[in-house]
């Protein structure tokens, strides 16, 4: 197996430009999890998904921040207007709740830097 | 609410063991995570342990889980240069649909 894939791995913006980070999660997995780490606080979650639905996106920062799933094997995080402070890794993990230890698998990420 | 701590930082001499510490605070645990990261990586899974155990051995790591404490450790037996990361432990809890909770990190530099 690939493994998460996440794409692009680096990214360099502007501030107030729209960016928009990808993820296929591991084939057969159930739940996606969006982390961010930064020094300051970090590995924070985001936002996670069972089964393509959105289950809880109460560590969203803000309404700039917007994810979607629209199918099992794709995932997408928004940043509209993106700004300096949102500058971090962006890390995407799939799990699979029938396997044991409930195990989440991490993606390598994606940095992003708001200029 | 739930914490998970962990120092910052060790560093060891090639060949001796690392002992990396983490307390946590929710009682409700199902299982507990030791990850790596290496720079510019993602996190790896090193292993986990599910709450009822006290012991996980998997070749060169060990995994001790005080539960009355609620302190979990991760031994690296003949700690090599490729062996310094950043390791992170972290929690799932049952009533969260498993959501994992992180420490910090503790930045592991193996001296050669």
């Amino acid at each position: 197996d690939a493994g998460v894939i996440q794409s692009p791995r680096h990214e360099v913006t502007e501030m107030g430009q729209e960016v928009t980070l990808r993820c296929k999660p591991i084939s057969g997995h159930d739940y996606l999890f969006w982390y961010r780490q930064t020094m300051m606080r970090g590995l924070e979650l985001l936002i996670y998904f069972n089964n393509n639905v959105p289950i809880d996106d109460s560590g969203m920062p803000e309404d700039r921040f917007s994810a979607k799933m629209p199918n099992a094997s794709f995932s997408t995080l928004k940043i509209q207007p993106s700004e300096p402070r949102d500058s971090a890794v962006y890390f995407c993990a799939s799990r699979d709740s029938g396997t044991p230890g409930d195990t989440q698998y991490f993606g390598p990420g994606t940095r992003l830097t708001v200029l | 609410g739930e914490d998970v701590e962990q120092s910052l930082f060790l560093s060891v001499r090639e060949g001796d063991s690392s002992v990396i510490n983490c307390t946590y605070t929710d009682s409700s645990s199902t299982y507990l995570y030791w990850y790596k990261q290496e720079p510019g990586a993602g996190l790896q899974l090193l292993t986990y342990i599910f709450s009822n155990m006290d012991m996980k051995q998997d070749q060169r790591l060990t995994v001790l889980l005080n539960k009355k404490d609620k302190h979990l450790s991760l031994r690296i037996a003949d700690t090599q240069t490729g062996d310094s990361a950043i390791y992170f432990c972290a929690e799932s809890i049952e009533d969260s649909s498993y959501k994992l909770i992180f420490g910090s990190g503790t930045r592991l530099l193996v001296r050669p």
